[in-house]
């Protein structure tokens, strides 16, 4: 099993220019999250999905959108970035509201 | 709403020896995890340890054991036998049935040969 990997590893942006982070997770998981993490902080909740077709906001999901058309895939959808979001994000996924989430590498983003 | 407080942002420990990182929270859930991440310098979240609100025994595994004080909503980690591989970023985070899971800001790990 490849756990859950995220692309690209790393990027950097324009202010304005938009980018779609991709997770995928092979674990058969229905809960998958997006967290950020903000120097020297822990993570943050952006996002998160209890299975395909089912998205809901977290704690700052203000800038960001995110889809769930299949188990495996939880893409997270920049618009319009903006310096305040340079930050590392991770996605995760679960299999149950009780168990361990299982992380991802980390795309480190920086806005410029 | 959840908060998850760590005091100590930075602590060290000499190799071998016991170190404890501390951690409190605050809820209105009855029903929570409790756990423990390691975040070494590849990034990569490691899971240390969970405890079960409902359960009293505290959680063990091998050298990391937690001591959990439900009425004073305190968590805190135990390294015994510290080794080199145990430097790094350490979190606590909690989670209730919301799906909202909330990390603390972190402590810095450091273990001195």
């Amino acid at each position: 099993n490849a756990g859950v990997t995220q692309t690209p590893k790393f990027r950097i942006l324009k202010i304005g220019q938009s980018m779609t982070l991709q997770c995928t997770q092979d674990m058969n998981h229905n809960y998958m999250y997006w967290y950020r993490q903000d120097p020297g902080m822990g993570l943050k909740l952006i996002y998160y999905s209890v299975g395909a077709g089912i998205t809901d906001k977290g704690e700052v999901p203000n800038g960001y959108n995110v889809s769930r058309s299949t188990t495996e895939d939880f893409p997270l959808r920049l618009e319009l970035a903006a310096p305040s979001q340079t930050s590392v994000y991770f996605c995760a996924s679960g299999p149950g509201v009780w168990g361990e989430q299982f992380f991802g590498p980390g795309t480190r983003l920086t806005v410029l | 709403a959840q908060t998850v407080t760590q005091s100590q942002p930075e602590m060290s420990v000499q190799e071998a020896e016991t170190v404890t990182l501390s951690c409190t929270y605050d809820t209105s859930e009855s029903d929570y995890y409790l756990f423990w991440y390691k975040q070494p310098p590849s990034r990569q979240m490691i899971l240390v340890i969970r405890q079960e609100a409902y359960k009293q025994q505290n959680a063990t595994e091998n050298r990391f054991s937690v001591n959990f004080q439900k009425a004073a909503k305190s968590f805190s980690l135990k390294i015994s036998d510290s080794q080199l591989g145990d430097a790094a970023m350490y979190f606590c985070a909690l989670k209730d049935n919301n799906n909202d899971m909330r990390f603390g800001a972190g402590t810095r790990l450091t273990v001195k040969p």
